[in-house]
């Protein structure tokens, strides 16, 4: 149990729809992740965001958006959803500048682009 | 720019047997390095990470790795491998900390005979 939820667990969308995942972060942690996982693969990085600016991005198109909100929790939106991103999406918090510093994920959602 | 290489996308080992997993990486600066494990449904949990400090590091649930730098190596070990240690394991290397921008390898997933 690392204290990082993620809602919801399972969604299915038709493409050219949009989509909101939702994170929350574990408690005090004021930086979190966004990770692809296609099937089959290692998670690639989507975006970073550090006190609720945007501090770091992957190769993946504008629209690919997010927001981190004053208590730390954050929202990966994706516009004109297209067949390829069905994957798994992560959500990991962190603390930097700690001695133990580490990503803490989430069990992820599940996207299917239909 | 970071890169993660796993070789064997699938490794099988008798319960018992030493298991090790392969990682090498690319990195224009000295690395951080990981090794995650993933179950079923569920998120990423670190087993271990590299930070300069000592070149052996030892890990959750028995796992260790060891940092060549002259081979731009990390791979992954244990002496006795469990029916619970099957899942998928991922390295992974950053270049800017220890919680952030990871590049995750293509991952290996290791299965465990009776």
């Amino acid at each position: 149990e690392t204290g990082v939820t993620q809602s919801p667990t399972h969604l299915i969308k038709t493409r050219g729809q949009q989509v909101t995942l939702r994170c929350s972060s574990q408690s005090g942690h004021n930086t979190v992740s966004w990770y692809q996982q296609a099937l089959g693969q290692g998670p690639q990085f989507i975006f970073q965001y550090y006190r609720e600016e945007e501090n770091g991005r992957g190769n993946f198109p504008p629209r690919f958006s997010g927001l981190q909100f004053p208590n730390y929790s954050s929202e990966l939106n994706v516009n004109a959803l297209e067949l390829d991103d069905s994957a798994l999406y992560l959500c990991a918090s962190s603390l930097p500048g700690t001695t133990n510093e580490k990503l803490f994920f989430g069990s992820g959602t599940q996207l299917s682009v239909l | 720019a970071q890169s993660v290489t796993q070789l064997g996308s699938h490794v099988s080992v008798s319960e018992g047997a030493l298991v090790l997993l392969r990682c090498n990486y690319s990195s224009s600066v000295p690395p951080y390095l990981f090794w995650y494990v993933q179950y079923p449904n569920q998120g990423l949990q670190l087993l271990l990470k590299y930070t300069s400090a000592a070149t052996l590091v030892k890990g959750i649930n028995g796992f260790e790795a060891e940092f060549k730098k002259s081979e731009t190596s990390f791979h992954l070990t244990k002496p006795s491998a469990h029916m619970s240690d099957a899942a998928e394991y991922f390295c992974a290397v950053s270049e800017s900390g220890a919680g952030n921008m990871l590049t995750f390898g293509g991952g290996t997933r290791l299965m465990v005979k009776p």
